[in-house]
């Protein structure tokens, strides 16, 4: 299985944009890059996701690079209420497995 | 507004008990998950099921089972429960319909094994 690589931590302030990197240099042809969010004391949901072009949500943008190889996603202006692990995951198209890894916990700073 | 929901919050068991933790949606979706959740591993999954009756092994199904009698209900089982399954035990569904885009999960079990 394709394997993802997110920084441990990061750190934003409040009201400005965040870019939350992923590197996914072993991604398939047929993976999608799902993104979610886990809040403190609640389960994941979803955030994004996407396959080739860039996405836009009411909540983020995704920006995959060329290659496949990365993304990032964009929260435009953070707010205390992002503060949370974020998970980039990969999955192949013809199955219902996700696979997680061990996310980045964002900061934000009031 | 969509929801599942997770029998308890915390669960304190001793070792070799049984112990049933239990998933219930709302959805009416088709696809339902049990993962665990432990620091630095992220979130693995134990089992899944597609369908009523039909369940597939996850990564990680060793020591548990279980139950899909229903499709509203995804029942996961510790035959007997271990040191080890202390965790974070988390339960999500989905949609077929939609392609598996979204995944939508409980708040957590927080299982204990003394």
């Amino acid at each position: 299985d394709a394997k993802t690589t997110q920084p441990n931590s990061m750190e934003s302030n409040e009201e400005e944009p965040v870019h939350l990197p992923c590197n996914h240099s072993t991604i398939s042809g047929t993976d999608y890059i799902h993104w979610y969010r886990q809040l403190p004391s609640q389960g994941p949901e979803y955030v994004i996701h996407g396959l080739t072009s860039n996405v836009n949500n009411r909540m983020a943008s995704l920006a995959i690079a060329e290659d496949r190889k990365s993304s990032t996603l964009i929260l435009h202006r953070a707010t205390l209420r992002d503060a949370a692990v974020y998970y980039c995951i990969l999955r192949d198209w013809g199955t219902y497995k996700y696979i997680f890894g061990t996310g980045t916990r964002l900061k934000v700073l009031a | 507004d969509v929801k599942v929901t997770q029998s308890s919050r915390y669960l304190v068991k001793r070792t070799g008990e049984k112990v049933f933790l239990e998933c219930v949606q709302d959805m009416d979706h088709e696809n339902m998950f049990w993962y665990r959740q432990d620091p630095g591993l992220g979130l693995r999954l134990i089992y899944f099921s597609y369908d009523v009756k039909m369940k597939e092994k996850g990564d990680i199904p060793e020591g548990y089972s279980v139950s899909r009698e229903k499709k509203e209900r995804f029942s996961l089982i510790l035959e007997s429960a271990s040191t080890n399954q202390t965790s974070m035990y988390l339960c999500a569904s989905s949609s077929s319909g939609t392609g598996f885009w979204e995944q939508y999960f409980g708040p957590g079990t927080r299982l204990t094994v003394t």
